[in-house]
């Protein structure tokens, strides 16, 4: 089967930059992508890597390393808004269905 | 914003009693998914459609039932709620098997009692 492991909690400064990291196991893999949820929302996809090396959308990015079966997610010049829970996913063995972690919460402190 | 609601948003019922939460989506994507949301545990699946009419367990499928008789609605139901049932429920769809996105609907917080 699938598994992921992220950290549980992550808290920082606003203006500042935090990695939030993602170690999976899975005999197929199709990709490792990244969803924000606030407290009480839906989450909300942000980033998609299917190969190595960095991808970059605005103040986020998320890497992957393969060879590793390691991505992070990346926050820069962090807000207040930028508190929230983040998920990491990739898909099953049969490539049809997400299996998420258990999540990060980020707190952004003033 | 993807067109995916949830009805209803909330609801409590005592234990033993039928539940059918509704997802309704405009987006006309093929796949639709029920997931739970419960603290330490991520979103975990629970049936899947790939289809009119076909439909598919997940991880945490025990307990729950589905049915998709039209491409925008995945109906999920409790035959008999149970208080370990208590939980965040959230429809998403995805376009095909290939997506990597997905878009959730707002969620439903159902509380069995």
């Amino acid at each position: 089967g699938q598994s992921l492991e992220q950290p549980s909690e992550v808290t920082a400064v606003e203006g500042a930059i935090v990695q939030i990291n993602c170690t999976y196991q899975t005999s197929g893999f199709y990709g490792l992508s990244w969803y924000q949820q606030h407290d009480g929302g839906a989450p909300t996809f942000l980033s998609y890597n299917a190969l190595d090396g960095l991808e970059e959308t605005g103040r986020f990015s998320s890497f992957l390393s393969r060879s590793d079966s390691y991505g992070y997610l990346l926050l820069q010049e962090l807000q207040m808004k930028d508190s929230a829970s983040y998920f990491c996913a990739v898909r099953d063995n049969y490539g049809q269905n997400f299996v998420f972690g258990p999540g990060t919460r980020l707190s952004v402190l003033p | 914003d993807a067109g995916i609601t949830q009805s209803p948003r909330h609801k409590v019922t005592e234990t033993g009693t039928p539940v059918t939460l509704r997802c309704h989506q405009t987006e006309n994507h093929r796949y639709m998914y029920w997931y739970r949301q419960d603290p330490g545990h991520g979103l975990r699946l629970i049936h899947y459609s790939y289809g009119v009419k076909d439909t598919d367990k997940g991880e945490v499928s025990d307990g729950y039932s589905v049915s998709r008789s039209k491409t925008e609605d995945f109906l999920l139901t409790l035959e008999s709620a149970t208080s370990s049932q208590t939980s965040v429920y959230f429809c998403a769809i995805s376009e095909d098997k290939q997506a990597y996105e997905q878009y959730f609907g707002p969620g439903t917080r159902l509380t069995v009692t």
